[in-house]
């Protein structure tokens, strides 16, 4: 069965520098995509970026960018620069893309404060 | 923006008594699923659609019942709600590239 640990319940980082947040997944499907999604005070998700299993590059949206050790079974999140926007629940979230199983599985969160 | 529109959006109930919440996409995207966020586990399946008529469950699902008439809408019912039903429910439809879109949440307490 798919599973998402996401070892940091709490970060701090301070405003302008880089974080990275943890995430490792267990799978047996050899074909996934990799998802982190940010939860705000407001309680939207919003999601971040993307990474599929065969992708051989890194994936980044902006100030994102997903590190991604296959071997490892890690996707870590990587936030350059942090603003004190950035201050929300952040989650890692996989699906399966050979079981049919389609619904994404999320790790439990971590929070990140970014500090002025 | 996947169009999703989740109502209500706040709800206090009674022990007891049935609850329905509702969700309506604007895309016509196949699958629609529900999802409950408790802290400490992220989010959680609940039901899932993957066709006018066609639901299945996940991980999460007693005390629950969903129903998909209609492709913009997939609809949550919670037969008998029960104080460990208080929980925050996000729908969420599948994108172009299987990301999930969620609707804003709606906020369930049971007294």
């Amino acid at each position: 069965a798919q599973k998402i640990t996401q070892t940091q319940p709490g970060m701090f980082v301070q405003e302008k520098e880089a974080v990275t947040l943890d995430c490792t997944y267990d799978t047996s499907d050899p074909s996934y995509g990799l998802f982190w999604y940010k939860q705000p005070s407001s309680g939207e998700m919003i999601f971040l970026i993307y990474q599929g299993s065969y992708d051989q590059q890194n994936a980044t949206e902006g100030r994102y960018s997903l590190n991604f050790q296959k071997a490892r079974k890690s996707a870590n999140l990587v936030i350059s620069a942090s603003q004190l926007g950035d201050s929300a629940m952040y989650f890692c979230a996989m699906r399966e893309l050979d079981t049919g199983r389609r619904a994404l599985t999320f790790g439990s969160g971590t929070r990140l404060q970014v500090q002025p | 923006d996947a169009g999703i529109t989740q109502s209500p959006r706040h709800k206090v109930t009674e022990t007891g008594t049935p609850v329905t919440l509702r969700c309506h996409q604007t895309e016509n995207h196949r699958y629609m699923y529900w999802y409950r966020q408790d802290p400490g586990h992220g989010l959680r399946l609940i039901h899932y659609s993957y066709g006018v008529k066609d639901t299945d469950k996940g991980e999460v699902s007693d005390g629950y019942s969903v129903s998909r008439s209609k492709t913009e809408d997939f609809l949550l019912t919670l037969e008998s709600a029960t104080s460990s039903q208080t929980s925050v429910y996000f729908c969420a439809t599948e994108g172009t590239n299987t990301e999930a879109f969620f609707g804003q949440g709606t906020r369930l307490t049971v007294v």
